[in-house]
């Protein structure tokens, strides 16, 4: 099947930086990828949807200055935490659809200290 | 937005028995699909079943919908050690966006 990786799947850092979280498509085009959000033992929660070459389309109660998104390609979206807190620590899940199914990437677990 | 919603369960049964999780959600759908979640990792895709379909199967995996009472169930037979995982419901409704919708997941753990 597809193929969704995501890069890093592991990364600390400082209160205050930002960090970048890249979603890539490795055998298709994806025209459109998501951006989930999950807190241990809970469900993911979607973020925002992005489509190539345009804005994306932001969930309810997610701060689009906060969360950075761009899909500058149908195969590549990064997810940009600016100005990182504590709270923002949790399990980042992009998943890629072409014109039929949603794969998903295996994950970035980011803590924030 | 709309929710699949699982019934908030954790499951723990002996390899060889049969395991059960049920979800539910609110709105009109489109279809529904199952996935699993090993712990810290992404999700796999296990089955899809339309809203016009009762019942699928997919090898060990035997999903029900009822439309009717906006429910399905997921069930594994013959449950082995690698099944122990989280499971998630998801819908996808009829109102356009043809976006996931998630439920909260069942958490099984089969012990050898």
């Amino acid at each position: 099947g597809a193929v969704v990786s995501q890069h890093p799947s592991r990364v600390i850092c400082k209160s205050g930086t930002s960090v970048k979280i890249e979603c890539r498509s490795l055998d298709f085009q994806a025209t459109t990828m998501f951006w989930y959000r999950q807190f241990p033992k809970k469900s993911l929660m979607l973020m925002a949807t992005s489509n190539e070459g345009s804005k994306a389309t932001y969930e309810q109660g997610v701060e689009k200055d906060k969360f950075l998104i761009n899909h500058a390609s149908l195969t590549l979206s990064t997810l940009t935490v600016t100005s990182a807190h504590p709270e923002d620590s949790s399990f980042y899940i992009c998943s890629a659809r072409d014109s039929g199914e949603q794969y998903f990437g295996p994950g970035t677990r980011l803590t924030v200290t | 937005s709309q929710q699949g919603e699982e019934d908030p369960q954790a499951l723990s049964i002996q390899e060889g028995e049969n395991a059960t999780m049920n979800c539910s959600y609110k709105t009109s759908i489109n279809n529904l699909q199952w996935y699993r979640q090993n712990s810290g990792r992404g999700l796999v895709h296990l089955i899809l079943i339309r809203s016009n379909e009762r019942e699928k199967h997919s090898g060990r995996l035997r999903v029900t919908l009822d439309t009717s009472k906006k429910s399905s169930s997921l069930l594994i037979t013959a449950s082995r050690a690698a099944d122990t995982a989280s499971y998630f419901c998801a819908t996808v409704s009829n109102y356009g966006n043809n976006r996931l919708a998630f439920g909260k997941g069942n958490q099984v753990v089969v012990i050898p």
